[in-house]
């Protein structure tokens, strides 16, 4: 399963709206996670299920989306949001595959 | 502290071999299945394999099957990475992963801080 994700770099103000996507090249249900990487640090469990926030992340974090379409919406973005965030699939693994990445950086 | 340590990276020329550990501590580690995933510069993150809670499944990403082997010993709660034949397109940081079972879900919750893998001559 081909993981496509949207745009590759997102440029948005503090305090604004980010709204980032996921696109499965076939059904996965709801079997999608987000995670954040900021430079040199380990990917952050962020989202799992689609839409359910893992242990300890903000509420200003959301996901949405079902089948093939997926969204990750940061309601407000803070100065610590802006990292790349990476989608994966494990509703037909293996593989177990990651989304190439979207930017979000300070506009 | 929950956390993962990954060690055993370096400088290998095309062909050589290294072994990866991964050192789990402050958790059950004989509960959690295990995965390796990778970040080679610049780049994405890629899957590369997974490891059952007692070891009876494993699987492999196309591109390393046949070359990487993985291995985990619950009783020094740690996890191997066997890599053999080592080519450029290998050079990456490599991370092990903790997934976690949530509900319906899975998800990997707990990451290592990786350790670099360059294969050069």
């Amino acid at each position: 399963i081909v993981m496509t994700q949207s745009p590759a770099t997102l440029s948005v103000s503090p305090g604004e709206r980010a709204t980032l996507s996921c696109r499965a090249s076939q059904n996965i249900n709801i079997n999608l996670a987000w995670y954040q990487q900021t430079p040199g640090q380990a990917p952050r469990l962020l989202i799992y299920g689609a839409s359910t926030r893992a242990t300890g992340i903000p509420a200003r974090f959301s996901g949405s989306g079902s089948g093939t379409e997926f969204t990750l919406t940061i309601s407000s973005l803070q100065s610590e949001d802006f990292a790349v965030y990476y989608c994966q699939q494990y509703h037909n693994w293996p593989p177990i595959t990651f989304g190439q990445g979207t930017r979000l950086e300070i506009k | 502290d929950v956390q993962l340590v990954e060690s055993g990276g370096g400088l290998v020329q095309p062909g050589g071999s290294l072994r990866l550990s991964c050192a789990a501590s402050g958790f059950t580690f004989n509960i959690y299945e295990m995965n390796w995933v990778r970040q080679a510069p610049g780049k994405g993150l890629e899957w590369i394999s997974y490891i059952s809670s007692h070891g009876d499944t494993i699987y492999y990403a196309d591109s390393v099957k046949g070359r990487f082997s993985i291995a985990r010993d619950n009783a020094r709660n740690s996890l191997y990475l066997q890599m053999d034949s080592l080519r450029a397109e290998d050079t990456a940081v490599y991370y092990c992963a903790r997934e976690i079972i949530l509900g319906d879900y899975d998800a990997f919750d707990l990451w290592g801080q990786g350790t670099m893998v360059s294969v050069s001559s």
